[in-house]
């Protein structure tokens, strides 16, 4: 899998956007970007995923850049309920009968202040 | 819909003791399912998987084991416990997220505490 690096922590003000980057330089081009986050004592969540295109779902919107060596995860109106530590995974996409599993840095801290 | 449950949430063993974590899922038949362990202050580890019953494959050689004897069940055991078995273990199953893409859906995990 393609290594990924993320700032350890980040502040952002409630009702802002959080712009959480994530830089991947050595993807291959059948790696996809995914995004998950852990509220504390919990279990990881989906947010998002992508491969070259922009995606939105109502938890996020993923930009990727065009040569894909980077991707911005964007909360648009962050609450203090999005306090968790955000995880920048890449890796292939893995057919339904194969076994794999996703390898998790120690992603960004994302602090949102009242 | 699928759901995934781990239980107990909170476990405080001593040194030595055997150690049982359970792991069901519902709502899929047949899924990939994982056993993650996440050390303080550190990022996940995957310990096993399993692509069906009876079979697991390891991904980090340790004092622990997994089996998985139902389809939908998937157990992390240890004989002996040691202090370096602490950490929160998370257990995981794949399956789609969106167009025919697969994503990990994880339990609420188990914070053991080994003393």
């Amino acid at each position: 899998d393609a290594k990924t690096t993320q700032p350890t922590s980040m502040d952002c003000a409630e009702g802002r956007a959080a712009n959480l980057p994530c830089n991947h330089s050595t993807i291959s081009g059948n790696e996809y970007v995914y995004w998950y986050r852990q509220i504390h004592s919990q279990g990881p969540q989906y947010i998002i995923h992508g491969l070259k295109n922009n995606e939105t779902n109502e938890m996020a919107s993923l930009i990727i850049t065009e040569d894909r060596k980077s991707s911005t995860l964007i909360l648009p109106h962050a609450t203090l309920r999005d306090t968790a530590v955000y995880y920048c995974i890449v890796r292939a996409q893995v057919s339904g009968g194969g076994a794999d599993g996703l390898t998790f840095g120690k992603g960004t801290h994302l602090i949102i202040q009242p | 819909s699928q759901t995934i449950h781990q239980w107990p949430a909170t476990l405080v063993q001593p040194v030595g003791s055997p150690l049982s974590l359970e792991c069901t899922v519902e709502g899929t038949s047949n899924p990939n399912l994982y056993w993650y362990r996440q050390a303080a202050g550190r990022g996940l580890q995957l310990l096993f998987y399993s692509v069906g019953i009876g079979q697991i494959s390891s991904e980090v050689p340790q004092n622990l084991s997994a089996s998985r004897p139902q389809d939908r069940q998937f157990i992390l055991s240890s004989k002996k416990l040691l202090l370096s078995d602490s950490g929160f273990y998370l257990c995981a199953w794949r399956g789609r997220v969106r167009r025919g893409n697969y994503g990990y859906t994880f339990g609420s995990g188990t914070r053991l505490t080994v003393v």
